[in-house]
């Protein structure tokens, strides 16, 4: 079955400064690549996923994500963060039928001023 | 195009009642999803639906919880003799027809349950 794995509980960055979440998944077969945001007491809202092709892939809000297979990754990046990015951040993997989508536990981003 | 829509929000319940949430998708999504979210955790999921035919359960949705869809269009989820190990929050989702278009899931706001 699969799983994912996001190592960082949460992080602090400055506003400006860059940003990268870190994403590890596990699957036996070519993963469907997902990243969610989620406020606090919201549902989650997709930033960006990942299928097939260019494995650097574009989102909303700046956002962007880079599938490495070698490494099983899927990172989030963005270079500029803003006060509002903070959030929780949730990474998931799915399969062609999306019938069983794992998510990790999430990071939670703080963003000093 | 509303999303998808979660009722009630909040719901404050004792323990041994039932309850029941609501959940309507974005229209001409065929694809419904169930997902169980505890403080610091992410989704866990709990069951799926393509129409009306409830295709996938998880084992957390346990004989007191069942969940429908009958005309393949809304969906209820109910707990019964709720206990406190229910509190979370529970999360609808669905998904269009199709393959690579389908493959995504959008998440309503969610159902906030509170077992006292």
């Amino acid at each position: 079955a699969q799983s994912v794995t996001q190592p960082d509980i949460h992080i602090t960055v400055s506003e400006g400064a860059s940003l990268e979440l870190r994403c590890n998944y596990s699957y036996g077969a070519t993963p469907y690549l997902f990243w969610y945001v989620q406020s606090p007491g919201q549902g989650l809202q997709l930033l960006l996923k990942y299928f097939s092709g260019d494995t650097l892939v574009q989102g909303i809000k700046g956002f962007e994500a880079e599938f490495k297979r070698s490494q099983s990754s899927f990172n989030l990046r963005k270079p500029s963060v803003h006060w509002s990015d903070a959030a929780e951040y949730f990474c998931a993997v799915g399969s062609y039928n999306n019938n069983d989508m794992r998510f990790g536990a999430g990071t939670r981003l703080t963003v000093k001023p | 195009d509303t999303g998808v829509s979660q009722d009630p929000r909040h719901k404050i319940t004792k323990r041994g009642q039932n309850v029941t949430f609501r959940c309507d998708p974005i229209s001409e999504h065929n694809r419904l999803y169930w997902y169980r979210q505890t403080l610091g955790q992410g989704p866990e999921f709990l069951t799926y639906f393509q129409n009306e035919a409830q295709l996938e359960k998880s084992r957390l949705l346990s004989d007191r919880f069942s969940a429908e869809r009958p005309k393949g269009s809304f969906s209820t989820l109910e707990i019964q003799r709720t206990e406190q190990g229910d509190s979370a929050m529970y999360l609808c989702a669905s998904s269009p027809p199709g393959t690579a278009s389908g493959n995504t899931i959008y998440f309503g706001e969610g159902s906030w349950l509170t077992v006292v």
